[in-house]
């Protein structure tokens, strides 16, 4: 069974331009869920996907912003890149949104120059 | 509001060396408590789901156990592949996953 797929792997952009990552959720996953990891804050929760409607959101300002697809495959946004976006970024699925666990992708790492 | 507190932030074992890794939570109607490995350069790796007090899950050389207000992760006879860090994480009624820090263990041969 394939497991969480996250593209692209790295990327490098500049302060200003915009990002847009994609996730690709275990097969008959329909949440998926985005975080932020950076060696100083650990993991922080970006939002919540189940059946295409947002369920939750974390405390990230409007610049970031992401969707859910039919097939539950999701994209995640942001504008107007600032140097301390710079980090890894984990895309999650689990089956529901219920408490069951989330399985990772390897991330994409976003690097701002 | 919802938080989970992870000790030691690192850990140094000899392999052998058994030891335990804890996770203190405050959450309103836990949904579940969730151990992750994360290996560096990788997302993290599940783990084991804890769902309430008194359960215990097992796997190879790792148990965790719950309680009320904290999680241990016990390692018993850790190796060298054991090392890295292990993140836990609590799901509180009607909210999102919420993560500790992390425990970052090394195990020398």
């Amino acid at each position: 069974k394939a497991g969480v797929t996250q593209t692209p792997r790295y990327l490098i952009k500049t302060r200003g331009q915009q990002v847009t990552l994609s996730c690709s959720p275990i097969s008959g996953h329909r949440s998926v869920s985005w975080y932020q990891q950076t060696p100083g804050q650990g993991l922080q929760f970006l939002f919540e996907y189940f059946s295409e409607t947002q369920r939750n959101k974390g405390n990230f300002p409007g610049r970031f912003s992401g969707r859910q697809f039919s097939n539950s495959r999701s994209e995640m946004n942001v504008s107007t890149l600032e140097l301390g976006d710079s980090a890894l970024y984990l895309c999650a699925s689990s089956p529901t949104e219920a408490g069951q666990p989330q399985h990772f992708g390897d991330g994409t790492r976003l690097s701002i120059l | 509001e919802d938080q989970v507190t992870q000790s030691p932030e690192a850990l140094r074992l000899q392999e052998g060396e058994s030891s335990s890794l804890n996770c203190s939570y405050t959450v309103s109607g836990l949904r579940g408590l969730f151990w992750y490995r994360q290996d560096p350069g990788k997302g993290p790796e599940f783990l084991f789901t804890l769902y309430s007090a008194g359960e215990e899950k097992e796997k190879e050389r790792l148990k965790a156990t719950l309680t009320k207000k904290e999680s241990f992760l016990h390692i018993t006879a850790p190796k060298p592949e054991d090392s890295a860090t292990y993140l836990c994480a609590v799901r509180p009624s009607g909210s999102r996953l919420t993560f500790g820090e992390g425990t970052q263990l090394t195990v020398n041969p």
